[in-house]
């Protein structure tokens, strides 16, 4: 079983309108919890990365939260654009960089439509 | 934009045929790795590098091998293509000079292996 679950699975909205996507952990220990955006066809580009003791951090449009106690992360999406139609991986690690592993959720398929 | 490159973007091959699948990284980041990936599905860990003449298998067994003999050159390589083998393969650097608690991986645009 997968320690990283994402939902939903794909995701259609109007271009302008805003979205949440969620992402839900097993992994522990826990070190941080990344967001991936990967265009299609393309390698992941990273959006945010937090640690423990952050709870939210923004990127322009995109603001990630994290819940460490619920084991839960959230990536808002704001005021959408065509160019945000990708797949959002969330990625957990469970110890620090050097050492860490890292668990990969199946993304979130986005399609923005005009 | 991550300085770290992949070719062939797109390699369509028939079966027994070695190939090798090329990433070099300009960061000059000390570790290095290859995923794999099918579509709709989780990235998994192939191989991994720490540094020069330091390689280590990941978490899903690959049939592939990695060299590192240098910094910012990273290849996989398959000796034998199976169409089992047909997925997309990306390569990541992580690490530099500036020591930092998390670090983030940069990826390459990938490599689409289709063997026939």
């Amino acid at each position: 079983k997968n320690q990283v679950e994402q939902s939903p699975q794909s995701l259609i909205i109007l271009e302008g309108k805003n979205c949440t996507l969620q992402c839900n952990y097993t992994v522990s220990p826990f070190s941080n919890l990344r967001w991936y955006k990967q265009d299609t066809g393309r390698g992941p580009v990273s959006l945010t990365i937090m640690t423990f003791s952050e709870n939210t951090k923004s990127n322009g449009r995109y603001t990630a939260t994290l819940d460490a106690d619920t084991k839960q992360s959230s990536l808002h999406i704001t005021a959408s654009q065509l160019s945000d139609s990708a797949s959002y991986i969330c990625v957990v690690s469970d110890r620090g960089s050097t050492l860490g592993r890292l668990y990969f959720g199946r993304g979130t398929q986005l399609t923005v439509w005009p | 934009e991550a300085d770290i490159y992949q070719t062939p973007r797109y390699l369509v091959i028939g079966t027994g045929k070695k190939i090798t699948l090329e990433c070099s990284q300009t960061m000059g980041h000390d570790k290095m790795y290859w995923y794999q990936q099918d579509p709709g599905m989780e990235l998994h860990l192939i191989h991994y590098s720490y540094g020069v003449n330091s390689t280590e298998k990941g978490d899903l067994s690959s049939e592939s091998t990695v060299s590192r003999i240098r910094t910012e050159h990273f290849p996989l390589t398959l000796e034998s293509a199976r169409p089992s083998h047909t997925s997309q393969y990306l390569c990541a650097s992580s690490g530099g000079q500036v020591r930092s608690i998390v670090e983030t991986q940069y990826f390459g645009p990938g490599t689409r292996l289709l063997v026939l």
